[in-house]
Formats: structure tokens, C-alpha cells, sequence
């Protein structure tokens, strides 16, 4: 069975704060990405990455960075947190099935 | 306009009834379609494909339209634990990268007794 785990379920952090999401896969997949869910507006795509040290920009990439370094880790960064950055963190990984997205049961992030 | 729409619902229904959603998508260059659920507080996870000719998975039909632009789930034989939320994803680029996965809101069911 394909694991993701997420570094947190649940994360408070004040306004300005460095934020850092950890995402790691075990089944090495090449391919991994992390959205952002919120009522109303479904998941939307931050950042995807298809092999170490590459990534690329999804639809709402602004305020946030990413980082993958080994092929089964891929972090999120929030430079410097703000109150709409609020949200459900979601990370998936893929392997050649790209539509079969495994994802990790999700960061709660509150930014006061 | 949404790039893919689905009524929120919820859609309560009885134990043993059908029930189906609909989801339209803007984009007529669209590819390849999938049904995802996502249980209250989980992570979502791929439920079907949906094929140009259509794709039965025991009490679950997934249908594509292409004409008009919509996909649909059909459920038969209700049962509680279909309760879930369930997202219309909609991949548009033609080289079938990841990518461009597009998620709907979702379309919550409550299956109650």
C-alpha cells in the first residue's frame, strides 16, 4: 500500500512566520505535488515537482515555495505567513498513472 | 466560468436508492476524466476512470459526454457508507501531464436509513 505522511495534522502559526510542510511518500514515486483545499474552491495546485531537485509552479503559487532534495521528501514553504494562508495542506504523489494521485491525510494550517 | 462545475449538494438519499451527479467542464480540449470521494475529514482518493464508452465498477457508472461537456456517477443501491463528498477531476492537457488535474468542489452524499 502506497503511504504519504504528512509532518503535521494540525498547525497554528502567527502572521510573518517561516512555515515548513513536510511531505514524505514511500513508494517511490517520481512525482509529487501539494495543493491547497478550501470550502468552495475545491483543491488548487501550489507546486508539483517530477524528480529531485525540480518543481514547477501549479495555479496559486504565490506566498509559497517548495523544496525537494530527496525523491521521497517534498516540502512546502510559506516565506512568511498570512491569515490567507489558511488551510487545508494536501500532498499527493504519482507514479506513470499520473491520474492516480495518492494523497496524505492533510495539514490543517490556522495562521492568527 | 469554473473550469469544472459540480452542485455542492448535499444530495440526501435513502439506503437502496440511485442517485446521480453531473459535472460540467469549460474546457472542450479536455482529456481524460476521473472520480475521486473524499470522506469527512480524509484525504480524497481516486473512485473511477471515465471512458468515452462508459465505465461500470459494481453499483458505480461513471459516463462521459463530450458533446454536451459533462461527466456523470451514477450509484446504484445506495448504501451508508457511501457517504462522502465526490470530485469531478479533469485533466486538459493534451501531453497528459499531472499538472493540469483540475478538481470540482465536490458533490456531498448523505446515504441515511
Amino acid at each position: 500500500d502506497v503511504k504519504v505522511t504528512q509532518s503535521s495534522r494540525y498547525l497554528v502559526k502567527r502572521t510573518g512566520e517561516k512555515v515548513f510542510l513536510e511531505c514524505v511518500q514511500d513508494m517511490d514515486h517520481e512525482n509529487m505535488f501539494w495543493y491547497r483545499q478550501d470550502p468552495g474552491l475545491g483543491l488548487r495546485l501550489i507546486y508539483f515537482s517530477y524528480d529531485v531537485k525540480m518543481k514547477e509552479k501549479g495555479d496559486i503559487p504565490e506566498g509559497y515555495s517548495v523544496s525537494r532534495e530527496k525523491k521521497e521528501r517534498f516540502s512546502l514553504i510559506l516565506e512568511s505567513a498570512s491569515t490567507n494562508q489558511t488551510s487545508m495542506y494536501l500532498c499527493a504523489s504519482t507514479s506513470g498513472r499520473f491520474y492516480e494521485q495518492y494523497f496524505g491525510p492533510g495539514t490543517r494550517l490556522t495562521v492568527t | 466560468r469554473k473550469e469544472v462545475e459540480q452542485d455542492p449538494g448535499p444530495f440526501n438519499v435513502p439506503e437502496g436508492a440511485t442517485v446521480a451527479f453531473n459535472c460540467t467542464y469549460s474546457n472542450s480540449a479536455s482529456q481524460s476524466f476521473f472520480w475521486y470521494r473524499q470522506d469527512c475529514r480524509k484525504e480524497p482518493k481516486l473512485l473511477m476512470s471515465v471512458y468515452s464508452s462508459g465505465n461500470e465498477d459494481g453499483r458505480f457508472t461513471a459516463q462521459l459526454n463530450r458533446a454536451s461537456q459533462y461527466i456523470s456517477l451514477l450509484i446504484r443501491d445506495s448504501k451508508l457508507s457511501d457517504s462522502a463528498t465526490y470530485l469531478c477531476v479533469v485533466n486538459s492537457d493534451p501531453a497528459g501531464t499531472a499538472s493540469k488535474l483540475t478538481f470540482g468542489t465536490g458533490t456531498r452524499l448523505q446515504v441515511t436509513l
